[in-house]
């Protein structure tokens, strides 16, 4: 167990609606990140966050948005949701991103689109 | 741009069987090699970090070492418990440099 938790553990759901995700970091740590994993892409770097901040974006498209909440928790949103959307979403936490700590992984949401 | 090239895809081996995993990076600066193991349907699990080339670190049967260009996951009498993905990421110097993960070796043990 990482310490790092997320809600829901499975999500199914039809093209075009719209759902949110939700991370609870490890004790102590400030900074989330979000990540895709499918099959073919392996693990893409999608957003992070630091005490409240956006810091970093990577491949996430226009139809996600995220944002961590001041007691650090960190809600992804998917909008008009497309097949393609179909994915693990992990959430991952650490402790200060500016020097090379680990990053601690939560168990993942599997989205489903149907 | 990071990147990151693992090899091989998948790698079956018997209980016992000796091995290595490589990972092959290209990095503007490295701050940081992270090692992970990944289970079917479950998230990463961290093993190493590795700074400097020359660097070695170990973990019951894993080594993991690093020159400045690539990563070898060395694998001492594997057990059947070792199967899982290993996955390679790298973190660069510039800002808050994210983790640039490569796509993972399956490994099966059999026993």
């Amino acid at each position: 167990d990482s310490g790092v938790t997320q809600t829901p553990k499975h999500l199914i759901t039809a093209t075009g609606q719209r759902v949110t995700l939700r991370c609870s970091p490890r004790s102590g740590d400030l900074s989330v990140y979000w990540y895709q994993q499918s099959l073919d892409q392996g693990l893409q770097f999608l957003i992070q966050y630091y005490n409240g901040e956006e810091r970093a974006k990577g491949n996430i498209l226009e139809r996600f948005s995220a944002q961590q909440f001041p007691d650090l928790h960190s809600e992804l949103n998917l909008s008009s949701l497309e097949l393609g959307d179909s994915a693990l979403y992990f959430c991952a936490s650490s402790v200060d991103p500016l020097n090379s700590y680990e990053q601690y992984f939560g168990p993942g949401t599997r989205l489903t689109v149907t | 741009e990071d990147q990151v090239t693992q090899s091989p895809e998948a790698l079956r081996l018997q209980e016992g069987e000796s091995s290595s995993l490589n990972c092959s990076y290209t990095v503007s600066g490295l701050r940081g090699l992270f090692w992970y193991r990944q289970d079917p349907g479950k998230g990463p699990e961290f093993l190493f970090t590795l700074y400097s080339a020359g660097e070695e670190k170990e973990k019951e049967r894993l080594k993991a070492t690093l020159t400045k260009k690539e990563s070898f996951l060395h694998i001492t009498a594997p057990k059947p418990e070792d199967s899982a993905t290993y996955l390679c990421a790298v973190q660069g110097n510039s800002g808050y440099s994210t983790l640039t993960f490569g796509k993972g070796t399956m490994l099966l043990v059999s026993p």
